[in-house]
């Protein structure tokens, strides 16, 4: 059964504090990508991989980076959060090959207080 | 400026009816495009998909119709039932694109 879990379903921060989501999926999927979720405004892509240590610029990757060392883990930094972070996080994987159904991890509600 | 729309943000439908969503692109490019139901809490889960070859797939209850022309696609489920109660997601992929591009959401209600 695929799978994609993420580290934490609810966070609260601080501004200002370094936040780090994780990312792990087990169907040895080349792709992976990160959204946030807000309301009104659907899925917007963040960051997406598609190899080891590859990372390319979504939509919105302003006050992100990631990181992907190992080809199961992929993790979003926000260096310095703020609250218009505060958002639903969502991780995704998919494999190529012409394969394009992306399989979601179960969201991280950040808050940023 | 969204290049995928999903102008209705909530329909309410009653149990056993047709249930029918829409979604409108601007992108001539997208050629390939996903429905996804999304529970409160949970990741978006795959329903169905449709190649721009094509103008009509099916899959059991649903059924996603793409008018190229107008730049439109529609998902239909026959019968609906209380549990299709959720946001239903289109989302399209341009022809050498990696990623897809979300719309912003359709919650659906069915009702008992």
């Amino acid at each position: 059964d695929v799978k994609v879990t993420q580290s934490s379903r609810y966070l609260v921060k601080r501004t200002g504090e370094k936040v780090f989501l994780e990312c792990v999926q087990d169907m040895d999927h080349e792709n992976m990508f990160w959204y946030r979720q807000d309301p009104g405004l659907g899925l917007r892509l963040i960051y997406f991989s598609y190899d080891v240590k590859m990372k390319e610029k979504g939509d919105i990757p302003e006050g992100y980076s990631v990181s992907r060392e190992k080809k199961e883990r992929f993790s979003l930094i926000l260096e310095s959060a703020s609250t218009n972070q505060t958002s639903m996080y969502l991780c995704a994987s998919s494999g190529g090959g012409g394969s394009y159904e992306q399989y979601f991890g179960p969201g991280t509600r950040l808050t940023v207080t | 400026d969204q290049q995928v729309k999903q102008n209705s943000p909530s329909l309410s439908v009653q149990e056993g009816r047709i249930s029918i969503l829409n979604c409108d692109y601007t992108n001539s490019m997208f050629d390939y495009f996903l429905w996804y139901k999304k529970y409160p809490a949970e990741g978006p889960t795959f329903l169905i998909s449709i190649s721009s070859i094509k103008d009509k797939n099916e899959d059991g209850r649903f059924t996603v119709f793409l008018n190229k022309s107008a730049k439109h696609l529609s998902l239909h489920i026959v019968p609906s039932q209380p549990g299709d109660s959720a946001v239903y997601f289109c989302a399209a992929r341009t022809i050498y694109g990696q990623n897809f591009v979300f719309g912003p959401g359709t919650r659906l209600s069915v009702l008992p």
